[in-house]
């Protein structure tokens, strides 16, 4: 059976640091990963996936994520934080023919 | 290109009540899936439409239907309220039924149940 876990429910990060949101999966098979955020009162919003090839990933506002195999992670990641990234991150994974298992979310907060 | 449009924005309903909820998918597009978010459980996957046909269906009780009609538009109906039901309802649409395909998402319908 598929499913993913973001296991931090909020993370707390300084303007100009690095951040990291947290994503673990269980797929049978080959997965596909994606990254969306959702702002206040929004629908959510594509940042990012991967299906293939290289396991770095890169994305929209700076965002990019690793795919590991080995650790069935697909952490996200962004070199310097902006206040504006203060949102709710998804991860989700989808097997082929299968639908969409999404996180529970995780908060960001980008301290100024 | 407009985006995933979600009518209507806004609704209040009672217990026992019924509702539908419309979504409008991306020009172009032929998949539209449904999601029940709430505090906690995050997003739960309701049901999965192509070509007026549903792919995939999540664990929700049969009072939870859909539909697809044959210009992609999408319709999800609730029958016999609970108080349960109050979350937000997103729709997300994608260019085909590839599992690769990425979806995108309306701004979604908040329906509370009184």
């Amino acid at each position: 059976a598929q499913s993913v876990a973001q296991p931090e429910d909020q993370v707390n990060v300084a303007e100009g640091n690095p951040l990291t949101v947290k994503c673990t999966y269980s797929v049978s098979g080959n997965p596909y990963l994606f990254w969306y955020v959702q702002y206040p009162n929004r629908g959510l919003q594509f940042l990012l996936k991967y299906i293939t090839g290289d396991n770095l990933v890169k994305g929209s506002y700076g965002f990019e994520a690793e795919f590991n195999k080995s650790q069935t992670s697909f952490h996200l990641k962004k070199p310097s934080a902006l206040v504006s990234d203060s949102a709710l991150y998804f991860c989700a994974v989808r097997e082929t023919g299968n639908q969409f298992y999404f996180g529970t979310g995780t908060s960001l907060t980008v301290i100024p | 290109k407009a985006g995933v449009t979600q009518t209507p924005r806004y609704l209040i309903k009672t217990r026992g009540q019924q509702v539908t909820l419309s979504c409008s998918p991306i020009s172009g597009h032929r998949s539209v899936s449904w999601y029940q978010q709430t505090p906690g459980q995050g997003l739960q996957f309701l049901f999965e439409y192509f070509s007026e046909t549903q792919r995939n269906k999540g664990n929700f009780p049969g009072r939870f239907s859909g539909r697809q009609f044959s210009n992609s538009r999408s319709e999800m109906n609730v029958s016999t309220l609970e108080l349960g039901d109050s979350a937000l309802y997103l729709c997300a649409s994608s260019l085909d039924v590839s599992s690769t395909d990425t979806q995108y998402f309306g701004p979604g319908t908040r329906l509370t149940v009184l």
